[in-house]
């Protein structure tokens, strides 16, 4: 079984912080996804990734950045964290190949910001 | 940009009824990708069923099958025999060439 993995499922951070969200996938998939997920507004993405070191900017990139540097892990940066951060974090990986393949996602990181 | 529409914020079923999920899309192109994905309460979002826009025939996955009308850019979701595990948030979703575009969600409540 496809296994994504997040670092934390509650995290409590202080505005200005900076705050790094980790996903790890085991099934050697190439595409990673950072959504963001808000009552009332769906999943929105924040970025993605198709290969190592490569990064795309999704619907709602500003304030993020990530990182991409083993296959596996895919980051999400705050890099100064914000109060209107304060959200669900979803990440999700799928294989290469076309749009059918089906994405897999972690159990999601619940951030506040205060 | 494509847009996913779900009007139904939330939907009751009784046990063992059959209830549907509304979705519609605005898309330009012609061969697509269309899902739906259950997010139950505390846990992770999964695949419920997919459909490829180019085949005629609606998918199905056991007692969830879909309604695709293409040229009314619709696919609806449907649940037979509901069961106290279906309750969940369903997202449409459709793929738009580089990541999934998803509805704002329909959550499911199953009353027994």
């Amino acid at each position: 079984d496809v296994k994504v993995t997040q670092s934390s499922r509650y995290l409590v951070k202080r505005t200005g912080e900076k705050v790094f969200l980790e996903c790890v996938q085991d099934m050697d998939h190439e595409n990673m996804f950072w959504y963001r997920q808000d009552p009332g507004l769906g999943l929105r993405l924040i970025y993605f990734s198709y290969d190592v070191k490569m990064k795309e900017k999704g619907d709602i990139p500003e304030g993020y950045s990530v990182s991409r540097e083993k296959k596996e892990r895919f980051s999400l940066i705050l890099e100064s964290a914000s109060t209107n951060q304060t959200s669900m974090y979803l990440c999700a990986s799928t294989p290469a190949g076309g749009p059918e393949n089906e994405q897999f996602f972690g159990p999601g990181t619940r951030l506040t910001v205060l | 940009a494509q847009t996913v529409t779900q009007s139904q914020p939330e939907m009751s079923v009784q046990e063992a009824e059959t209830v549907t999920l509304s979705c519609t899309y605005d898309t330009s192109e012609s061969d697509y990708y269309l899902f739906w994905y259950k997010q139950p309460p505390s846990r992770q979002m999964i695949l419920v069923i997919r459909q490829e826009a180019y085949k005629q025939q609606n998918a199905t996955e056991n007692r969830f099958s879909v309604n695709f009308q293409k040229a009314a850019k619709s696919f609806s979701l449907k649940i037979s025999d509901s069961q106290l595990g279906d309750a969940a948030m369903y997202f449409c979703a459709y793929h738009s060439g580089y990541a999934l575009n998803f509805g704002k969600g329909t959550s499911l409540l199953v009353t027994p």
